[in-house]
């Protein structure tokens, strides 16, 4: 049971260059999310989808897209990579609440770094 | 605004002994979760204990006790008998609605000494 997993672990990217995390899940979890943890700041919310092709912002969504075309995989993507964005990036998936057990399964991160 | 509030940036404790984690939280929803994640030097985020806000008794799973007060609004994490291998960072947490969105606070490193 694979769980959740996130392609690829690391990255680093020339100012202006783009690419996509994938992030895929084997849970049949409703919910997907992606985060980035910065030191001090612990973990921000960039987007999330509640479904098979939904997404919405989050906390810090600006220089990201995001799309769900299938229920099992979360496509992060950096259009045009900053300094900024050089970040741990964790996706996470969870069943939709109302169930009992709806905490979050994390990947085990991407570490992006933009030089 | 929803908020998690971890004060204690960094925690020693010698092994064996007991040590918490203090953990507060805003929020005006009468209905959320709290949890505690564990993220070791290795990286991964690891779940280790969940309270919902309508439970009547404090969580426990083995040595993670979570001390819940509703009315002061904490959360705190209890370890009991630590272990060198739970040194770690360790962040508290809360949902949000419908979306079951994660709100984290900073973070607390603990260390534990032989």
């Amino acid at each position: 049971n694979a769980g959740v997993t996130q392609t690829p672990k690391f990255r680093v990217l020339k100012t202006g260059q783009s690419m996509t995390l994938l992030c895929a899940q084997d849970m049949n979890h409703e919910y997907m999310y992606w985060y980035r943890q910065d030191p001090g700041m612990g973990l921000r919310l960039i987007h999330y989808s509640v479904g098979e092709g939904t997404t919405a912002k989050g906390e810090v969504p600006d220089g990201y897209n995001v799309s769900r075309l299938k229920k099992q995989n979360f496509l992060l993507g950096l259009e045009s990579a900053a300094p900024s964005q050089t970040s741990v990036y964790f996706c996470a998936s969870s069943y939709a609440p109302g169930r009992r057990n709806y905490g979050y399964t994390f990947g085990s991160g991407t570490r992006l770094t933009v030089v | 605004a929803q908020k998690i509030t971890q004060t204690q940036p960094g925690m020693f404790v010698q092994e064996k002994e007991a040590v918490t984690l203090d953990c507060t939280y805003d929020t005006s929803d009468p209905s959320y979760g709290l949890f505690w994640y564990k993220q070791p030097s290795s990286g991964e985020m690891i779940f280790l204990i969940y309270q919902g806000s309508y439970d009547q008794q404090n969580a426990t799973e083995g040595r993670y006790s979570l001390n819940f007060q509703k009315a002061r609004k904490s959360a705190n994490l209890v370890i009991s008998a630590s272990q060198l291998g739970d040194s770690a960072m360790y962040f508290c947490a809360m949902n949000r609605g419908a979306t079951n969105k994660l709100i984290f606070g900073t973070g607390t490193l603990l260390a534990v000494q032989p």
